[in-house]
């Protein structure tokens, strides 16, 4: 079975500190993919990350920062300087391969305040 | 180019009536996945329609059904309207159903039913 995991329900940070958005994931898949979306209170899941299971090369896209760990099967995530913009919520998500699609399996998501 | 477009974007239901909502893919996309949001089970999989069938279906009840139509463009149909199916609507659409490039997703279809 397939399963993320986002302990963290909830994060307040003050601006311009660096936070990070936990993510473990369960599969027995050996070929899979994890990705990372932000929702904004308009609902609209916007993508942010794509990483495959052969890739684990940490990845820096300006502010953000993805640790991709397969020996404690964890993806986190780093906003670094957090800014108000930057409050949302967050998932990460799972895909895997059903019936020869490739359906995402999300973890609850955690919910990023930045406060000014 | 236009994203992912979730007609109509509010709705309210009584219990026991059926909704349609529908959803217009990214030009090229032909594949459109639909996903269910709720505060208390998260976002779950509903199903995804490929050259207008159904490749994939999640654990939902046969209340919950959808089609597509030769454009791509899709349609889920949800009858005999219950509480619990008070939720945020999402679709995603890519290009195939094998393209792990990451899905788009509209800003869903917010449905109450009281």
């Amino acid at each position: 079975a397939q399963k993320v995991t986002q302990a963290q329900t909830e994060i307040s940070v003050v601006e311009k500190e660096d936070v990070t958005l936990d993510c473990v994931y369960e599969t027995r898949d050996t070929t899979y993919y994890l990705f990372w979306y932000k929702q904004p209170p308009s609902g609209e899941l916007v993508f942010l990350i794509r990483r495959n299971s052969f890739d684990e090369q940490n990845e820096i896209s300006g502010r953000y920062s993805w640790n991709f760990q397969k020996s404690t099967s964890s993806f986190n995530f780093t906003i670094t300087a957090s800014q108000v913009v930057d409050s949302a919520v967050y998932f990460c998500a799972l895909s895997f391969s059903g019936a020869g699609s490739y359906q995402l399996t999300f973890g609850k998501g955690t919910k990023l305040s930045v406060i000014p | 180019k236009a994203g992912v477009t979730q007609t109509p974007r509010y709705l309210i239901k009584t219990r026991g009536q059926q909704v349609t909502l529908s959803c217009s893919p990214i030009s090229g996309h032909r594949s459109v996945s639909w996903y269910q949001q709720t505060p208390g089970q998260g976002l779950q999989f509903l199903f995804e329609y490929f050259s207008e069938t159904q490749r994939n279906k999640g654990n939902f009840p046969g209340r919950f059904s959808g089609r597509q139509f030769s454009n791509s463009r899709s349609e889920m149909n949800v009858s005999t309207l219950e509480l619990g199916d008070s939720a945020l609507y999402l679709c995603a659409s890519r290009t195939l159903p094998g393209d792990n490039y990451g899905y788009t997703f509209g800003s869903g279809t917010r449905l109450t039913v009281v």
